[in-house]
């Protein structure tokens, strides 16, 4: 069964650094997207990317956040200077232009900034 | 502002003891519904989507419902691998997902 794979599970990081976050969507999915889950609290939306562009975000995804399709199968997400309320679980969804927005989750990448 | 809200936050069951979980909400302009069930260190797993009031969807031991202010997720005679955090959330927007706290169910054999 097709399923979204982000990597790495796991990311320390010191504040002030830059990390990437990565994420292979299903293969025939269009639209992509950033959650994050900070420990205890929601999933929170942070943004939506289709044909190339953001299509929606949150007041969450300032200027400090970026995402991308580098190429025709991984998506990312750039943390250019972490903070230390950045520490989250940050999952990757995809979904396609026919199920009428139903998202599938990726497994997470456990975000810690000390 | 559009809301999403879950009770109850915890849920502890025996083994085949049915019960209910509600997801209520306060929408504008509600696109859909869905259910999603996280286990811990996990990403959502998607469950059901729902669209209009009167809708009821079923897989296995799971039955969601739909109103025009909030859903039920009945869970039949569980067991315990039902045991998980079960997270409704609500898109009010094109795509966008507005989540719930979740409902943390616990079954004990």
């Amino acid at each position: 069964e097709p399923e979204v794979t982000q990597t790495p599970s796991h990311q320390v990081t010191q504040m002030g650094q830059e990390v990437i976050l990565r994420c292979v969507p299903i293969s025939n999915h269009l639209y992509f997207y950033w959650y994050r889950q900070i420990l205890g609290q929601k999933v929170e939306f942070l943004v939506s990317f289709y044909n190339n562009e953001i299509s929606e975000k949150s007041e969450i995804f300032d200027d400090q956040f970026s995402v991308e399709r580098p190429d025709g199968s991984n998506f990312t997400l750039k943390i250019r200077s972490t903070k230390l309320e950045d520490s989250a679980m940050y999952f990757c969804a995809s979904s396609d232009l026919t199920g009428r927005g139903v998202l599938f989750f990726g497994s997470g990448t456990q975000l810690s900034v000390l | 502002e559009d809301q999403v809200t879950q009770s109850p936050e915890a849920l502890r069951l025996q083994e085949g003891e049915s019960s209910s979980l509600n997801c209520s909400y306060t929408v504008s302009g509600l696109r859909g519904l869905f259910w999603y069930r996280q286990d811990p260190g996990k990403g959502p797993e998607f469950l059901f989507t729902l669209y209009s009031a009167g809708e009821e969807k079923e897989k296995e031991r799971l039955k969601a419902t739909l109103t025009k202010k909030e859903s039920f997720l009945h869970i039949t005679a569980p067991k315990p691998e039902d045991s998980a955090t079960y997270l409704c959330a609500v898109q009010f927007s094109a795509r966008q997902l507005t989540f719930g706290s979740g409902t943390q169910l616990t079954v004990l054999p």
